[in-house]
């Protein structure tokens, strides 16, 4: 069972709608979880941090943790094309780990 | 002002030769980190130093080096490089060992032929 999962995609959604991207882990003891952004040829970039059960909202990306589930999930609201990236999921393990899921890649169509 | 930053950029090798990847960070953070990311984009630990000692090696081949002079640089040595070791290279690094943000550098491509 691999620690952090994601649905590769490609996920496709039109311009102006909400994204979905969702991450299920394997550890409930972990307590920090972490999405990012990769373009292509380009390296991981920080979109958001969340480390409480509950919702957290930056802009148009809301994070949602629910421990008890063990699922993450990134909302991604009036999408553009920029937006059309490969999402990271990625919890720290302990003990200066911090896994990676393989990434989901999203497409926003014009 | 980069605040993680590699060189070199790209590299592109023989099959048998030895290669280093330099990284440095200016936001002063104690742990710094190796991960290889391969042509599924999968991110995989490779090695973590917390000031300047090694905390994690991830069953890497000893053709793997990685030294840290100071806490603000990590550089990673590869000995007879070969074909499945092309992949993206990327140093990150973060503070402290409790779950903080943790920041890439832009990565270094690694193509062994």
């Amino acid at each position: 069972q691999k620690e952090v999962e994601q649905n590769s995609g490609p996920l496709s959604v039109p311009e102006g709608a909400i994204a979905s991207l969702n991450c299920t882990y394997s550890d409930r003891g972990s307590q920090s979880f972490f999405w990012y952004r990769q373009y292509s040829g380009k390296s991981p970039e920080l979109i958001m941090s969340i480390y409480s059960n509950g919702d957290k909202e930056d802009g148009r990306f809301t994070a949602q943790l629910n421990k008890a589930s063990q699922y993450v999930s990134l909302l991604i609201r009036d999408s553009q094309p920029s937006d059309s990236a490969t999402y990271l999921c990625a919890r720290y393990s302990g003990t200066y780990k911090y896994i990676f899921g393989t990434g989901t890649r999203l497409k926003v169509l014009a | 002002d980069t605040a993680v930053s590699q060189t070199p950029k790209y590299l592109v090798t023989q099959m048998g030769n030895d290669k280093s990847i330099k990284c440095e960070q200016n936001l002063g953070h104690d742990t710094m980190y190796w991960y290889k990311q391969d042509s599924k984009k999968f991110l995989k630990i490779m090695f973590s130093y917390n000031n300047k000692e090694l905390i994690i090696n991830e069953t890497v081949p000893n053709r793997f080096s990685p030294k840290s002079p100071d806490k603000a640089h990590l550089n990673l040595h590869i000995n007879s490089l070969e074909l499945g070791d092309s992949a993206v290279y990327f140093c990150a690094s973060s503070q402290g060992g409790s779950g903080n943000t943790i920041y890439f550098g832009e990565g270094s491509w690694l193509t062994v032929v």
